[in-house]
């Protein structure tokens, strides 16, 4: 089983529909939770992050963690075209100071 | 100029040249990472440079050569390629080694290499 599982897409969605995009993973010591945004021909940008288990949102954006579940996802409400990108899980185990475990991307079109 | 920068944008080689990539970070952070971005793979770390010392080598092949010749800059010299290392190469860096999100990565746009 990998650590991080990642449905890679593509997902294609029309515009101002609601988003939902998740990521699964098996090590229980993952305790950082953090979404990349990368727009083609550019590198991953930091989007969101959570720490442990909880909601954080910022606009239109939404991240949600599960560890009961060992799930992870990012709503995005109101689609844009511009939200066009993939997005990437990444996760990471403070205590064991491991680097960031990355899922494969889901490749996402906001369709105008 | 901020952020990350990668030169080149596209690199097509042989199997038998030598060439390298070029990583600058303008954001006086002290780590350093080179990473490889295969399509429908994860992006896999090949190295971490902390304070100009390599502190992480992911059993990357010897014809992959990291250089840190300081917290600015950072080289992959490449030789003797194979076809399946034909891959987008990317550059990160963060304030320190440790990856949390008070200390995110900083990407850079990413050399497109190609092996013939």
């Amino acid at each position: 089983q990998k650590e991080v599982e990642q449905d890679p897409g593509p997902l294609s969605v029309p515009e101002g529909a609601i988003v939902s995009l998740n990521c699964t993973y098996s090590n229980s010591a993952f305790q950082y939770f953090m979404w990349y945004r990368q727009y083609s021909r550019k590198g991953p940008e930091l989007l969101m992050y959570t720490y442990s288990s909880g909601n954080k949102e910022d606009g239109r954006f939404t991240a949600q963690v599960d560890k009961s579940s060992k799930y992870i996802s990012l709503f995005i409400r109101d689609s844009q075209p511009s939200d066009s990108a993939t997005y990437l899980c990444a996760m990471s185990d403070p205590a064991g100071n491991t680097p960031l475990v990355f899922g494969k991307g889901t490749r996402l079109s906001v369709i105008a | 100029e901020t952020g990350v920068t990668q030169t080149p944008r596209h690199l097509v080689m042989g199997m038998t040249n030598k060439k390298s990539l070029k990583c600058e970070q303008h954001l006086g952070h002290n780590a350093m990472y080179w990473y490889k971005q295969s399509a429908k793979k994860p992006l896999e770390l090949m190295f971490v440079y902390s304070l100009e010392e390599r502190v992480e080598n992911n059993s990357v092949p010897s014809r992959f050569s990291p250089e840190c010749p300081n917290s600015s800059h950072l080289f992959l010299h490449l030789h003797t390629l194979q076809p399946e290392d034909s891959a987008l190469y990317l550059c990160a860096s963060s304030q320190e080694a440790g990856q949390s999100p008070n200390s995110p990565l900083h990407f850079g746009n990413g050399t497109r290499l190609t092996v013939t």
